[in-house]
Order: structure tokens, then C-alpha cells, then sequence
């Protein structure tokens, strides 16, 4: 597996508390992405980030902000946490975006988020 | 716009049916696509990839797929399935022109013992 961290691995907060996900990889990997994954949604891009401070909106993208200041960090921040964001988390890694060999993803081992 | 579909949603089989997951994708320029498995209560690991050469390719743990251009599909086989093969399967492209990758709406495949 690649090396893909995610912490915490299980969280339960309050609405309304600000939530900070982090995923940390010691690949060395240009891009990274949040996605979460709920029953009959499949997986949904919340944010990505093609390089230090670069970072983009996905396609579930309100509620949320990320940053990533350093290349093996990539955080997600719920900026005041809704039920409606209940949900597993997952983090990814690909090195490149050409096409080729080594264009797949990898993903972390995801963070359960519960939202009371 | 790029698009992935799965046709297949849900998926019983028994132990030693053969299965094949079907995906198309809506994309004319430079093709790579992507089988993905998420075992229960884990994380999306690689299957198997495509990118160039030969269309039929093999992946893990006895599956394969073949890239048929012409019928813009990627379907995944496994002759003989087994019952630890129960998991979700997704299949994906990176975009061209972004830097993400869409992926379909996964098929739930349960293998009865």
C-alpha cells in the first residue's frame, strides 16, 4: 500500500464544532484529494490540490476548505460541521495526471465522521 | 463532458459463477481507465489499468478487463468467482484539461457461498 495516513480514523462531533481532517503521505506525490463516500453517491470530490497552495473546488465543495502547505499534507477543515456531513472520508495520492504509467490513484484508509 | 457509467448497481452471484461488470466511458482523446475494488469496510484499492497497448488486461487476484475503443466500454471478468470477492467495484478515468479523475457509481457484487 502506499504510504496514505489519515487522521483521526474515527471522529464523532457536535453541528456546528469546526473539524480539521488530515492526510499525510510520504510518497512524494503532486496531487491529492478529498472525496466522501455515502450510500448511493458513490465517491464525490470535495476539493484537490495539484501542488503546494495550489488547490481546487470539486464537486461537493461547500462547507468545506482545505490547505496544503507543505507536499505530504493535505488538510480538509469543515468549517462548522452540519449532519449533512456525516460521512466517510477518503483521502488519495497520484503522482501524475499524464497519460501512462503511473497515473492511478491511492487512497488512504478514510476517517468515519459523525455529526450530532 | 467526461462520464463514466456502470450499468450493473447490484450483483449476486455464487461462488464459481463468472461475472463480468460492465463500464462505459464518454471520452475521444488519449484513454486510460481504471478498475477499483473497496472491500467491505475498507478503502479503494487499485484492480487494474489500461493505458496503452494491449486491451486485455490482467489485474490482481484473477481479474481482467478489456478495452473495446470501438464500443467505448471497459468491462471487468473473472471466471470463477469466490465468495471473498464480495466488494464494491468501481470504475474510473482521469480527466483531460483538470486534475481529477471521475469515477462511476460502483457495483455491489455479494458471492454467495
Amino acid at each position: 500500500d502506499a504510504g496514505i495516513t489519515q487522521s483521526p480514523r474515527h471522529k464523532v462531533t457536535e453541528t456546528g464544532t469546526p473539524v480539521t481532517l488530515r492526510c499525510h503521505q510520504t510518497e512524494n506525490h503532486r496531487y491529492m484529494y478529498w472525496y466522501r463516500q455515502d450510500p448511493g453517491h458513490g465517491l464525490r470530490l470535495i476539493h484537490y490540490s495539484y501542488g503546494v497552495k495550489d488547490t481546487d473546488k470539486g464537486e461537493v465543495s461547500d462547507g468545506y476548505s482545505v490547505s496544503r502547505s507543505k507536499t505530504e499534507d493535505f488538510l480538509l477543515t469543515l468549517e462548522s460541521a452540519t449532519s449533512s456531513q456525516t460521512s466517510v472520508y477518503f483521502c488519495a495520492i497520484s503522482e501524475s495526471m499524464a497519460s501512462g504509467d503511473n497515473n492511478e490513484q491511492f487512497f488512504g484508509p478514510g476517517t468515519r465522521l459523525t455529526v450530532l | 463532458a467526461q462520464s463514466v457509467s456502470q450499468h450493473n448497481h447490484h450483483v449476486i452471484l455464487s461462488e464459481a459463477a463468472s461475472l463480468e461488470l460492465g463500464c462505459n466511458y464518454s471520452y475521444g482523446g488519449t484513454v486510460n481507465l481504471f478498475w477499483y475494488v473497496q472491500y467491505p469496510g475498507q478503502h479503494l484499492q487499485l484492480l487494474l489499468k489500461y493505458f496503452s497497448g494491449d486491451p486485455l488486461v490482467k489485474g490482481i487476484k484473477g481479474f481482467e478487463a478489456e478495452f473495446i475503443k470501438s464500443k467505448f466500454s471497459f468491462n471487468l471478468r473473472k471466471p470463477s468467482v469466490q465468495w471473498s470477492d464480495t466488494a464494491e467495484y468501481f470504475c474510473a478515468v482521469p480527466t483531460s484539461g483538470t486534475y481529477k479523475y471521475i469515477f462511476g457509481t460502483g457495483t455491489r457484487l455479494k458471492v454467495l457461498a
